[in-house]
Order: C-alpha cells, then structure tokens, then sequence
C-alpha cells in the first residue's frame, strides 16, 4: 500500500530556527494531511493539503505540496522547545480506499 | 475536555492471555479506528468502524478483533497476544472516513507481554 516516506528520519536543530521536514508518496493522492506525535502521546492533526492547493499556513506552520514531484514539506519558522515530537504525513489514495495511510515520520529534536 | 479516551494507558498481559483495551469518544463522530504503532514507525491501521460497519484491513491478523457497542465506545480484543503485539495502540476517530477528515486521537494503551 502506498505509504509516504519522510526525510530526514531524525532533525536536531537549535531552538529559533526554521525546521524542514519532507514527505513524499508513491501514486496520485486526493490530499495529504501532516500530524505531530509527542513521545508517548497521540498523534495531533496539525493541516490538511488539498491536491489542488500549493501551499498552505496556519501559524508557524508552512506545508507545501507539489503532485509532479509528489512530494509535500512542512517547515516551522522560530521552533520552540515545546515543538520537539515526531512529524508524520498521511495520504488518502486517489484510488478511493477512503483511509489513510501514514509515513513513518521525522522525529525533530530542538534543542534550547 | 479530553474527546478520545483510552484505558488504560498502560497495559501488561501475559503471553497468550487474552486483553481487551477501551476507546470512548465525547465527538459523536461516525467513525472509530485502531492503529497499532511500534516503536519509531508509522501508525499501521488494523480496522476501523463506520457507525457499525465494521471495516477489517486484510492483513490484520485473526487474533485482533473489535466491538462498537455503540457510538461512543470500542474495544481491541486480543484473544492470544504473543511477543510481537507489544506496541502501542492507538484508538482515533473522524466525522467520516477519507482523507479530507482530520482523525482525533487518544493518547493510546502501551502493551507489554510478559
């Protein structure tokens, strides 16, 4: 099954910069959605991409996508400590199996 | 005002002894869903219910089974937990299924087998 697949695996960075994480996925899909997972928690739906859309804000968050490339990034600007978790991206197939299927993350580590 | 509860948050079983883990919802959403994620990989979907539809995915094994005795709550039966089901499990909901619906998740059941 289609999966999407993250880059880097593992991020540390110092707390105030920008983080860039990559996800990019197989076949065609209808949208693509990017959670965060605190160690030991749930996952928390952070935005939602749909395939006609380029690129998408919500506060700190910036995700893009790009279908001919098939490949989505999320960057958050001036990180926090509290912004240390695992990022995972989610896509529904095209095909329509109406689920979704998740990446096996970046875990981002920032550091004060 | 937690919205996806799961019970318990940590779980030890023996091997071969069968355990039930618990999934309550406040969101009224139509659809409920179990995921078990190891450690460092994805969240894998075992099943999932839309109202009381029950969904299973093709390579979820027999020993997994699910109940929605109603809209608000599901359980996670292992009838025979062996070595390789210790993982986390995670319970998540959506109003329907598809990907333009955010899934809500509870902050899972950790099962160990001794």
């Amino acid at each position: 099954s289609q999966q999407g697949e993250e880059d880097p695996q593992a991020l540390s960075i110092q707390e105030g910069e920008n983080a860039t994480m990559n996800c990019s996925y197989k076949t065609s899909i209808n949208n693509l959605q990017w959670y965060r997972q605190n160690s030991g928690r749930g996952l928390v739906h952070l935005i939602l991409i749909r395939s006609n859309e380029r690129e998408k804000h919500s506060g700190r968050l910036r995700v893009t996508l790009d279908t001919s490339k098939k490949s989505s990034s999320l960057l958050i600007t001036a990180s926090r400590a509290a912004d240390t978790a695992s990022y995972f991206c989610a896509t529904e197939d095209r095909g329509g199996a109406q689920k979704l299927v998740f990446g096996q993350g970046t875990r981002l580590t920032i550091n004060p | 005002d937690a919205m996806v509860i799961q019970n318990p948050r940590y779980q030890v079983t023996q091997f071969g002894k069968p355990v039930t883990l618990s999934c309550s919802q406040t969101l009224n959403h139509n659809v409920m869903y179990w995921y078990q994620q190891k450690s460092s990989q994805a969240p894998k979907l075992l099943f999932h219910y839309y109202d009381k539809d029950f969904n299973n995915e093709a390579d979820t094994p027999d020993n997994f089974q699910s109940r929605r005795p109603n809209t608000s709550f599901c359980f996670l039966d292992i009838r025979s937990p062996g070595l390789g089901d210790a993982a986390m499990y995670l319970c998540a909901t959506s109003r329907s299924t598809g990907g333009l619906q955010p899934q809500h998740f509870g902050d899972g059941t950790r099962l160990s087998i001794l």
